[in-house]
């Protein structure tokens, strides 16, 4: 069965840095494009970085960029997001989300359950 | 940057029809994606590339992406079916992911 566990959310204060994890199961991780989607308390989607499956290229959100650093380890298959600067702003369930293909032009077809940062 | 607008809600009855509206410059010209989310748990990907349904997916649930607007439509609606509905684009001119701001469908 494929499937996605995030760890590692936690509550911390503004300015603190944090790494989540995502283990894949089922599946090469290193096959798909792979993404960080959050959702602040009671708001809407948002992506916050993805990286390509062939070639381990990223992308950041505008929100993010310099700030947050998205990294694969394919031996252990497992997805990271290091997160730096951690502002209020970036409260939010952290979600990891498997691409359908090795290219970003296709939906988001696994979605972890979601792991809570919450920064004051 | 690329921005998808969603009406913010839709109600109708059990066993009529709802319609989604994803609006976005030019996106005729992109691959539209559709997730539902219940309360409490996780997206689910309902409508792929415009039009196709996923393994799993019920055949109430079409898309439709054409004249400036992307569609989701749902036949015969169920109480089930109450939940929040995205839109989702790749932007290639930024490259980026981006959701529509969601809809959320009130089953009557």
């Amino acid at each position: 069965e494929v499937q996605l566990l995030e760890s590692g959310g936690d509550s911390l204060q503004s300015g603190g840095s944090l790494r989540l994890s995502c283990a894949a199961s089922g599946f090469r991780l290193s096959t798909y494009v792979m993404n960080w989607v959050r959702q602040a308390p009671g708001k809407g989607l948002e992506w916050v970085s993805g990286i390509s499956g062939r070639g381990g290229t990223t992308y950041y959100a505008d929100s993010v960029k310099g700030r947050f650093t998205i990294s694969r380890d394919d031996s252990k298959n497992t997805l990271y997001l290091h997160m730096n600067d951690l502002r209020g702003e970036d409260t939010a369930l952290y979600y990891c989300a498997k691409t359908r293909s090795y290219s970003f032009d296709y939906g988001l077809d696994v979605w972890g359950q979601g792991t809570t940062v919450t920064v004051s | 940057s690329y921005v998808l607008t969603q009406p913010p809600s839709v109600s109708v009855a059990p066993g009529e029809t709802a319609g989604i509206s994803c609006g976005g410059n030019s996106i005729g010209t992109k691959s539209v994606h559709w997730y539902q989310q219940k309360p409490g748990q996780a997206p689910v990907l309902v409508i792929s590339y415009d039009d196709n349904r996923p393994s799993g997916v019920p055949d109430r649930f079409s898309g439709s992406n054409s004249g400036g607007t992307a569609t989701l439509t749902i036949s015969r609606v169920e109480a089930g079916d109450e939940a929040d509905y995205y839109c989702q684009v790749w932007d290639f001119g930024s490259d980026h992911y981006v959701f529509g701001t969601g809809t959320r469908v009130t089953v009557l």
